[in-house]
């Protein structure tokens, strides 16, 4: 059964310091990984995705990694900000339709000033 | 924002009841997608719909349905509500019906619905 494992499940951290969420993944076949960022009683928005042949993706103080070979995912925040407090949602699909999607429960994360 | 819009925000209803949720998809997306999130499952897919024709379903119970009209505004239809049935209910629209490699999907900002 294809399932997408994150951790931790919530993390507190203070305004300013980096953080690293992790998502590790039992969906066959791969075809991409997303990162998705969701803020309390909003929609998901997209931060990055990655195919197989890439390991490395960013989007601002955003970093995703992802190791095909143990697959493992890691998003990475930099200098975090207190806007940066929401779930962020790791999404892997096997290339097929929407039913092909594997979300895993998301990380809360909040940031303290 | 995101360009989807979905009615109503908040839904407030009893066991047994039925209701529709609605979802505009952003100007020229032809896919629209919905999703159900309660708060210990995470994001479950529901089903898409593709230029108004079913394109993949999901973990969709069989009291729910939904339906793509020819203007590609979507509804979800939930009948026979019972409270496991409350939840966040996401649409999410993109340009193609195809894979999901770079299918973009945008999400809307969500109906909750509260079954007492």
């Amino acid at each position: 059964k294809n399932q997408v494992e994150q951790s931790p499940q919530s993390l507190i951290i203070l305004e300013g310091k980096n953080c690293t969420l992790q998502c590790n993944y039992t969906v066959s076949p791969f075809s991409n990984l997303r990162w998705y960022k969701q803020d309390t009683g909003r929609g998901p928005v997209s931060l990055t995705i990655m195919t197989f042949s890439e390991n490395t993706k960013s989007n601002g103080r955003y970093t995703a990694t992802l190791d095909a070979d143990t697959k493992q995912s890691s998003l990475h925040i930099t200098a975090s900000q207190l806007s940066d407090s929401a779930s962020y949602i790791c999404v892997v699909s096997t290339g097929g339709g929407a039913d092909g999607l594997t979300f895993g429960k998301g990380t809360h994360l909040i940031i303290q000033p | 924002d995101s360009g989807v819009t979905q009615t109503p925000k908040h839904l407030i209803t009893a066991t047994g009841q039925r209701v529709t949720l609605r979802c505009s998809p952003r100007s020229g997306d032809l896919s629209v997608y919905w999703y159900q999130q309660s708060l210990d499952q995470g994001l479950q897919f529901l089903i898409q719909y593709y230029n108004g024709e079913e394109r993949a379903k999901g973990n969709i119970l069989e009291r729910f349905s939904a339906q793509q009209f020819p203007d590609l505004h979507s509804e979800l239809n939930l009948s026979s509500l019972e409270l496991g049935d409350s939840a966040l209910y996401f649409c999410a629209s993109s340009v193609v019906g195809g894979g999901f490699s770079y299918n973009e999907q945008f999400f809307g900002p969500g109906t909750r619905l509260t079954v007492l």
